[in-house]
């Protein structure tokens, strides 16, 4: 079954350094990679995703993310960091079956 | 506007009282999907639906029924509610599974109590 895999619930930043939230999958098959942001209060937005080709995926809000094969991880990162960037993070992966199977999340918090 | 609709969005009740938290999109989407959202365990699909009256289990579905007599709707149902089942819920739909390149839209969530 396809799985991912998010080793970190928390992530702390400064404003203005760069971030990275971690994904590591579990798949049989090629891997459909998806990141999802989610507000307080709020349902979750879809960020990027990888489907096949270029393994650098630009996605919503400078946000982009590095599919590395041999490492079989998915990480999400961006440059600089806001603080309105502070949220839930979620990694997941699509599931022919069934759906989308997700992480338990990242909670990011970027300070000023 | 494309949305995904939830109904309640807040919810408290008492044990074994019947309840439905209704789901519809307006996007003419095929695949539609519960979830449900705990601190720790990340999102858990509790049913979907490929399309009208095709649904199947996800990965936690005691408790719950769906239905999808209408392509635009898919509410789900708890016919006794307990306490743990206590929880954030969100549905989301897609065009279908057989696209592979395809994005789940949420709807916003329901937070429900069960007491």
């Amino acid at each position: 079954a396809q799985s991912v895999a998010q080793p970190e619930d928390q992530v702390n930043v400064a404003e203005g350094n760069p971030l990275t939230v971690k994904c590591t999958y579990s798949v049989s098959g090629n891997p459909y990679l998806f990141w999802y942001v989610q507000y307080p209060n709020r349902g979750l937005q879809f960020l990027l995703k990888y489907i096949t080709g270029d393994n650098l995926v630009k996605g919503s809000y400078g946000f982009e993310a590095e599919f590395n094969k041999s490492q079989t991880s998915f990480h999400l990162k961006k440059p600089s960091a806001l603080v309105s960037d502070s949220a839930l993070y979620f990694c997941a992966v699509r599931d022919l079956s069934s759906g989308m199977r997700f992480g338990a999340g990242t909670r990011l918090t970027v300070k000023p | 506007e494309a949305q995904v609709t939830q109904n309640p969005r807040y919810l408290i009740t008492v044990t074994g009282k019947k309840l439905t938290v209704t789901c519809s999109q307006n996007m003419n989407h095929e695949y539609m999907s519960w979830y449900r959202q705990d601190p720790g365990l990340g999102l858990r699909q509790i049913y979907y639906s490929m399309n009208v009256e095709v649904t199947d289990k996800g990965d936690v579905p005691e408790g719950y029924k769906v239905s999808r007599k209408e392509k635009r709707n898919f509410p789900l149902i708890l016919e006794s509610p307990s306490p743990n089942q206590t929880s954030l819920y969100f549905c989301a739909s897609s065009l279908g599974l057989e696209r592979f390149t395809d994005t789940q839209y949420f709807g916003p969530g329901t937070r429900l109590t069960v007491l």
